[in-house]
Formats: C-alpha cells, sequence, structure tokens
C-alpha cells in the first residue's frame, strides 16, 4: 500500500541542540509537505517542496527533497522550546491525489 | 468562516451508540479529508472526496463507520454502535482544487469519547 516512512518517531533535545527528521517513500512523490502540530492542536502547514533537490528555509528550519523525489528532511537549527510539537511529512505518490501522511517525528526540548 | 469548522468539539457517548460528526470545509475547497488520531499518535487516514468523483474509503476501520458529503460541501462521518476503541480525535482536512500539490488545512477537531 501507499507508505510514507518518517523516522525517528521520537527525539528529545536540549534546548539549542539541533534537530533532524526524515521522510522516505518507496515511490517517486509530486511533491511533498510538511506540517507541524502543536501539543493539543491540529497540524498546520509549514511548506511545500515540488522540485527535485529544493532547498528552502523558514528561519532555523531548512526543508529538503531530494534529487530522486524520494525522501525528504527537515532540519532544526538551534532548537527553542517553542518548535515543541509532531512533524508530519506528506506526499503525493505516483500522480495520486490523495495526500499520504507519514506518522511524524514527536519533538521534545528540555530547557 | 475563515476555516475548517468541525462539530462538535467534544462528544461524549455510551458505548453502542451511534454518533455523527460534522465538518465544514473552507469555501470553495473541493478536496476533503477525513483522520482519526488516537492520543500521542499519528494521523490515520480515513476518508478522501474529491469533488464529484468516488470517495476514496479505503481508509475506514469498519462497516461501522461511513461517510458523506453532500452537496460537494459540508461533510459528515457516522460511526455506529459505537466502541471504547473508537475514542480518539477526529480531524477534518480541505483544500482547494485538486489534492495534488495543495496544502491541507484543518479543523480543530472532534474529541470523542466512548464510556
Amino acid at each position: 500500500g501507499q507508505q510514507v516512512m518518517q523516522i525517528p518517531q521520537y527525539q528529545h533535545v536540549q534546548e539549542g541542540e539541533d534537530f533532524t527528521t526524515y521522510c522516505n517513500s518507496s515511490t517517486t512523490l509530486s511533491n511533498i509537505q510538511w506540517y507541524k502540530q502543536r501539543p493539543g492542536g491540529h497540524p498546520v502547514f509549514l511548506i511545500q517542496l515540488v522540485k527535485s533537490g529544493e532547498v528552502k528555509k523558514q528561519k532555523r528550519l531548512t526543508f529538503q527533497f531530494g534529487e530522486a523525489k524520494k525522501n525528504s528532511s527537515l532540519h532544526i537549527t538551534a532548537t527553542q522550546t517553542t518548535d515543541v510539537g509532531t512533524y508530519f511529512c506528506a506526499g503525493n505518490q505516483g500522480g495520486s491525489e490523495k495526500l499520504v501522511f507519514g506518522k511524524g517525528t514527536k519533538l521534545t526540548v528540555n530547557p | 468562516g475563515a476555516g475548517v469548522s468541525q462539530s462538535p468539539s467534544n462528544k461524549v457517548t455510551e458505548k453502542g451508540k451511534d454518533v455523527e460528526l460534522r465538518c465544514d470545509p473552507i469555501s470553495g475547497h473541493t478536496a476533503l479529508y477525513w483522520y482519526r488520531q488516537s492520543l500521542g499518535q499519528g494521523l490515520e487516514f480515513l476518508i478522501y472526496f474529491q469533488g464529484n468523483s468516488a470517495p476514496d474509503k479505503s481508509g475506514l476501520p469498519s462497516d461501522r463507520f461511513s461517510a458523506e458529503r453532500t452537496g460537494g460541501s459540508v461533510s459528515t462521518l457516522t460511526i455506529q454502535r459505537t466502541q471504547q476503541e473508537d475514542s480518539a480525535v477526529y480531524l477534518c482536512a480541505s483544500s482547494q482544487h485538486r489534492g495534488d500539490n495543495q496544502p491541507q488545512h484543518f479543523g480543530d477537531g472532534t474529541r470523542l469519547s466512548i464510556l
């Protein structure tokens, strides 16, 4: 079935450390989207990558889309307590209209 | 409204009862998704509506679950003969035009508790 794998499932860091979550698909993705869900909230769209090898930055967040369009990563530099939450990747596989979500990476930041 | 609206925000019911959850998507959004999220877990896909196409029901966990979308707008998710394992947050999301390449906008969810 359609699956988007995301690792790690959990990540605990000290404030100021970096954090990375990885997303992998067995099939080519037409795009990759990233969402953040704060504790008690709903997922909120962060960014979308469409082009092979694309890199986008939002302040301390760097998003990458692999050359083969099968993997992606989100890197946070110098984490802050406000970064706490679960980060989900999601993509459209094989031209399908349905967006498939990874299981998310839950980030906790110790002050 | 400006966002996806879900009602009720909370629902507590007894095991065996039927429940109906409502989602009002952003005006003009043709794609609508239902997800289930258990405490501390990821998003479990339930069903996907896109325009007038037949819905993708591949995520519905059992025949007790059904959903409809009338007039291409409001959607209702119905759970019949509820069981305790149905307790979760049910999230609805909508997106503009085609599902591909369009970000999803989520509602605040309905927190369902089965006693």
